[in-house]
């Protein structure tokens, strides 16, 4: 147990569903990340939350839209997707601005297949 | 831009042997983590070294820090089925501004076969 929650952990739909994924982390953390994992890939960071501040958005494709109501949580809205977005999401969260700011605690991932 | 490059990709081994895998950059980092990644999960912190030469042991497991902060290994003795996992190390920015996160390697995938 990270301290970094889930849901759903995992997700089938179609390309002209609508879904959003959860993240909850329970650590105080001031940052929160979304990471895509597919397979034979590394780790793709996707976006990050400073202090409910979106402060990185690496190119992802608009179809990906995040929310950050409050430091504790996190969402990606999800919509139109296409069978290139099948993946393993992981949500994580840090404590930035501290000596241990470059730990990140992992959540268990969202495996996501898109029909 | 900064770079990981893990080493070997892939490694499969009988239980009780001994390995290493590496990580390697051109790069300065500030720290480095080791995580493990069971399939189906998240990674999990396994440690962070921070000092050039730093040795860090959990159990079974040695971690180092290269001198110059570029490089890290991981060695495990006496490996385990429950060692099975990809290995993932990751590096600090040297030079933290708003736009430098840690960046991950590519992972080594270990099989430790019973």
């Amino acid at each position: 147990e990270t301290g970094v929650t889930q849901t759903p952990r995992h997700l089938v739909m179609g390309m002209t569903n609508k879904k959003s994924l959860k993240c909850e982390q329970h650590l105080g953390h001031n940052a929160m990340y979304w990471y895509k994992q597919s397979a034979k890939k590394p780790l793709e960071l996707m976006f990050v939350y400073n202090f409910k501040e979106q402060t990185e958005n690496n190119s992802v494709p608009s179809r990906f839209s995040p929310e950050c109501p409050n430091s504790s949580h996190l969402f990606l809205h999800l919509h139109t997707l296409q069978p290139e977005d099948s993946a393993l999401y992981l949500c994580a969260s840090s404590q930035e601005g501290t000596t241990v700011g470059d730990e990140q605690f992992f959540g268990p991932g969202t495996r996501l297949t898109v029909l | 831009t900064q770079l990981l490059e893990q080493s070997p990709q892939f490694l499969s081994i009988q239980e009780g042997e001994n390995l290493t895998v590496y990580c390697n950059s051109s790069s300065v980092f500030s720290s480095l983590q080791w995580y493990r990644q069971e399939p189906g999960e998240g990674p999990v912190l396994l440690v962070t070294v921070v000092t050039g030469g730093e040795v860090k042991k959990l159990k079974r497991l040695t971690f180092q820090f290269g001198d110059a902060r570029k490089d890290s290994s991981l060695h495990i003795t006496a490996a385990q089925p429950g060692d099975t996992g990809l290995y993932l190390c990751a590096g600090g920015p040297f030079l933290k501004t708003s736009y430098d996160k840690v960046i991950f390697g590519p992972g080594t995938s270990l099989s430790v076969i019973p």
